[in-house]
């Protein structure tokens, strides 16, 4: 059975400061890997994914991951983080499905990351 | 082009009733899933489906059922409600496909008392 990881519940960092969050997961095969971004109150915001390829992917708002297969992890980083960035991160991993796409997500429990000004 | 959208926003259920959540997938997405999030924790996959057809289902009990239409809507009903099923319920949408990006709709807040 597939599952994720996120050791660090909460993080603080200073709004400049760069930022780094821990994923690990457990799989078989190749995996789907994901991470999101939720606000209070609100749905889950693709932040990148790695599918196949290179193993440093960018995403939106400045975000980057790496795919470490020896080391079962995809941690996320910013270098440097803005107030807005205050919110629950969640990494997921996804089976590949007979279609291609990623078949249903199994989320880690999240990392709510705090911003000091 | 609207998102995944999905409905009601809230509702308050009372223990023993059953509840009917709906989504609208994002334009072109004809899979559907659906996730199940309680206060604190990640998001846990419920089931998901493509042509009409429940294709994986994750570990939930039978109260929870669903369906999807031929335009590639969906709901989800669970019966029997218990004060445990009081979460945050996600729809995600995604073309079929290599690669394609998962959506994740708003949610709907299920409060049982």
């Amino acid at each position: 059975a597939q599952s994720v990881t996120q050791p660090d519940i909460h993080i603080t960092v200073s709004e400049g400061a760069s930022l780094e969050l821990r994923c690990n997961y457990s799989y078989g095969a190749t995996p789907y890997l994901f991470w999101y971004v939720q606000s209070p109150g609100q749905g889950l915001q693709l932040l990148l994914k790695y599918f196949s390829g290179d193993t440093l992917v960018q995403g939106i708002k400045g975000f980057e991951a790496e795919f470490k297969r020896s080391q079962s992890s995809f941690n996320l980083r910013k270098p440097s983080v803005h107030w807005s960035d205050a919110a629950e991160y969640f990494c997921a991993v996804g089976a590949i499905s007979s279609g291609g796409g990623a078949d249903g997500l199994t989320f880690g429990k999240g990392t709510h990351l705090i911003i000091q000004p | 082009d609207a998102g995944v959208t999905q409905s009601p926003t809230h509702l308050i259920k009372t223990r023993g009733q059953q509840v009917t959540l709906r989504c609208s997938p994002k334009s072109g997405h004809d899979t559907v899933s659906w996730y199940q999030q309680a206060l604190g924790q990640g998001p846990q996959f419920i089931f998901q489906y493509y042509e009409e057809e429940e294709r994986q289902r994750g570990n939930f009990p039978d109260r929870f059922s669903g369906h999807q239409f031929p335009n590639y809507s969906s709901e989800l009903n669970v019966n029997a409600l218990l004060l445990g099923d009081s979460a945050l319920y996600l729809c995600a949408s995604r073309q079929t496909g290599a690669g394609n990006t998962i959506y994740f709709g708003e949610g709907s807040w299920l409060t049982v008392v």
